[in-house]
């Protein structure tokens, strides 16, 4: 079974550029997540959808970052301008439904921003 | 709201030695508790969880339990191996929340021969 994939591995744009990061969830999973790793901290929940819908979005900059999933499928999420301290590791994941899953996460973009 | 605190890093053993990092939280609800592990180079794996009170996850020779008294769910392993040698982290989620994991700081774990 194909894990969670995510591109690109890394990334390098200066401050005030824009940015995308692409997901694709394991087949057949409707919840997907988008995470924000910061160096030495825990990850942190972004947005979550279940299918192509919004399900929480309480902790994404609406300012600056924005993501979709369209069809409830692939997932896309920008940032625009970038930020110094947007400089992360964002790591998306999906379950196969909201609820007590297992969630599976992919190997994560390494985002710095110079 | 909810939190996790985890022992801070790095953590370094030598082959075979006991290995306990610790992990309490705080939640607003009925929490699962998980451990997760990142492996150099590689994405988040589920190592294992717990989702009442008392339980034991196991999972490649790691334990933790579930103690709701002590608001607590550290994770052992009797013998550690060079493999072992990752990054992990203390999570949980509220029943009927979602889905959304609340993560720790992660504890680095360095075992030498």
């Amino acid at each position: 079974e194909a894990g969670v994939a995510q591109s690109p591995r890394y990334k390098i744009i200066e401050k005030r550029q824009s940015v995308a990061f692409w997901c694709n969830p394991i087949s057949g999973h409707a919840t997907l997540y988008w995470y924000q790793q910061i160096l030495g901290q825990g990850p942190k929940l972004l947005i979550q959808f279940q299918n192509n819908g919004v399900v929480d979005d309480s902790q994404l900059p609406k300012d600056r970052f924005s993501a979709e999933r369209l069809k409830g499928v692939d997932s896309t999420l920008k940032i625009q301008p970038a930020k110094l301290e947007d400089s992360a590791v964002y790591l998306c994941a999906s379950s196969l439904r909201t609820g007590n899953t297992e969630a599976f996460f992919g190997q994560g973009t390494r985002l710095t921003v110079v | 709201g909810n939190s996790v605190t985890q022992m801070e890093g790095p953590v370094t053993l030598s082959e075979e030695a006991f290995l306990t990092i610790n992990c309490t939280y705080t939640a607003t609800g009925y929490p699962s508790l998980f451990w997760y592990v990142q492996y150099p180079g590689e994405g988040l794996q589920l190592l294992l969880k717990a989702t009442k009170a008392d339980d034991k996850g196991s999972n490649k020779g790691f334990e933790a339990t579930y103690r709701k008294e002590t608001t607590s769910f550290h994770l052992e392993k009797g013998s550690v191996q060079v493999s072992d040698s990752a990054v992990y982290f203390c999570a949980l989620s509220i029943t009927g929340g979602g889905n959304k994991l609340t993560f720790g700081t992660g504890t680095q774990l360095k075992v030498e021969l």
